[in-house]
């Protein structure tokens, strides 16, 4: 089955500073790459998401970057703010039915 | 807006029992997961559903059962619950075709004593 690295599992950072966590998965045939954000004692919530055919997409502060090639994706976040502080989870489909496999999560802290 | 709802925030129940967790949506979504949440272990799929009465093995179904007679109720069972199924359990439903987002429910903590 698919199998997905992410690192950091932890990551501090200050207010205003930029955040980069990365992920890998092992299935070419992957086409699919949402990312997750779960704020304390609150359910995982869609921020945003890549196709395959994409490279590149951003959402105000927040950009997601894949490389096929390479088989890795990675979440950047600009001009932190302290309610950016949670665990965000890095997913990836393969196949249909929608079924994606999340990597174990990055804590990040953005220190004010 | 998709709600999904849990049928408990809070579980406790002994080694041995049978445990029924349930997801509930409001919405005409086909696909419905099961996963658990660990720390340092992320969100790991236990079984999904892609239509009434069918039903897919996720990552980690030993121990688990599920069950989904109509369309907006997908159950969990632990058959005999164990220690070393302590943990967060989350509920996700999601649309079929183009949109992917999964939206999850608020969790059932069970513990199991």
């Amino acid at each position: 089955g698919e199998n997905v690295e992410q690192h950091p599992s932890t990551l501090s950072v200050q207010e205003g500073d930029s955040a980069v966590i990365k992920c890998t998965y092992s299935d070419s045939a992957s086409n699919y790459f949402p990312w997750y954000k779960q704020e304390l004692g609150k359910r995982p919530q869609l921020i945003i998401d890549i196709r395959s055919n994409v490279g590149e997409k951003k959402d105000q502060r927040i950009a997601v970057t894949l490389n096929k090639t390479a088989k890795h994706f990675s979440l950047h976040i600009t001009e932190t703010q302290p309610e950016d502080s949670a665990v965000y989870f890095c997913a990836v489909r393969a196949g249909g039915y929608q079924k994606v496999t999340f990597g174990i999560g990055t804590k990040l802290q953005v220190i004010p | 807006d998709v709600k999904v709802t849990q049928s408990s925030r809070y579980l406790v129940k002994r080694t041995g029992e049978k445990v029924f967790l349930e997801c509930v949506q409001d919405m005409d979504h086909e696909n419905m997961f099961w996963y658990r949440q660990d720390p340092g272990l992320g969100l790991r799929l236990i079984y999904f559903s892609y239509d009434v009465k069918m039903k897919e093995k996720g990552d980690i179904p030993e121990g688990y059962s599920v069950s989904r007679e109509k369309k907006e109720r997908f159950s969990l069972i632990l058959e005999s619950a164990s220690t070393n199924q302590t943990s967060m359990y989350l509920c996700a439903v999601g649309a079929s075709g183009s949109r992917n987002e999964q939206f999850f429910g608020p969790g059932t903590r069970l513990t199991v004593l």
